[in-house]
């Protein structure tokens, strides 16, 4: 069974500080990974993506890592900022099936002063 | 460029009632996917349009959820008659290529609240 499953379900971390999240994923056959950055009322917002033959991407302070042996994603945020408080979602995507796309139920992070 | 748009952001409405939510998608994006997430749940696939065809509809939960995409620009999601389950916010996404290569960009969602 195609699942995604995100760890840990919330996180509160003080501003300034560095965080990991973390993402398994059963999906087969592996097409790529990305995680999305979700604010409260508005939609997700694409950080990365990567394939099978990416091991880490960076995009800002943010940087992802991907072992596609042991099917586990991070994601990294370096030096964090009271506006990267938001839900951020792993998103895995398979190679073939009608409907490819499996979503994770997220990581609620909250940045406070 | 104009991001995907989605309307209205919030709806409240009493079980048995209709309930119709609308997606702009980005200009020149063949394809457009709704999708929902239901409190506390993942984000679950319902539908893909290319154009005005429906590619695959196969997260559509039952025959209460009815999609168009006339003439292929933006798109409908009308459920009716609404029950409680049925409450969540839907996404709308939209992509230039098919969603096995190409990136999305959703749109801020609508809240949908059946009482």
């Amino acid at each position: 069974k195609n699942q995604v499953e995100q760890s840990p379900q919330s996180l509160i971390i003080l501003e300034g500080k560095n965080c990991t999240l973390q993402c398994n994923y059963t999906v087969s056959p592996f097409s790529n990974l990305r995680w999305y950055k979700q604010d409260t009322g508005r939609g997700p917002v694409s950080l990365t993506i990567m394939t099978f033959s990416e091991n880490t991407k960076s995009n800002g302070r943010y940087t992802a890592t991907l072992d596609a042996d042991t099917k586990q994603s991070s994601l990294h945020i370096t030096a964090s900022q009271l506006s990267d408080s938001a839900s951020y979602i792993c998103v895995v995507s398979a190679k073939t099936g009608a409907n490819n796309l499996f979503f994770g139920t997220g990581t609620r992070l909250t940045v406070i002063p | 460029e104009a991001g995907v748009t989605q309307f209205p952001s919030h709806s409240v409405i009493e079980k048995g009632q209709t309930v119709t939510l609308r997606c702009d998608p980005i200009s020149g994006h063949d394809n457009l996917y709704w999708y929902r997430r239901v409190m506390g749940k993942e984000i679950k696939f319902l539908l893909h349009f290319v154009k005005e065809s429906k590619q695959d509809e196969s997260g559509m939960p039952n025959n209460r959820f009815l999609a168009e995409r006339t003439g292929g620009t933006y798109s409908t999601l009308k459920v009716q008659p609404a029950e409680l389950e049925d409450s969540g916010v839907y996404f709308c996404a939209s992509s230039q290529d098919s969603y096995r290569v190409g990136g999305y960009t959703f749109g801020s969602g609508t809240r949908l609240t059946v009482v």
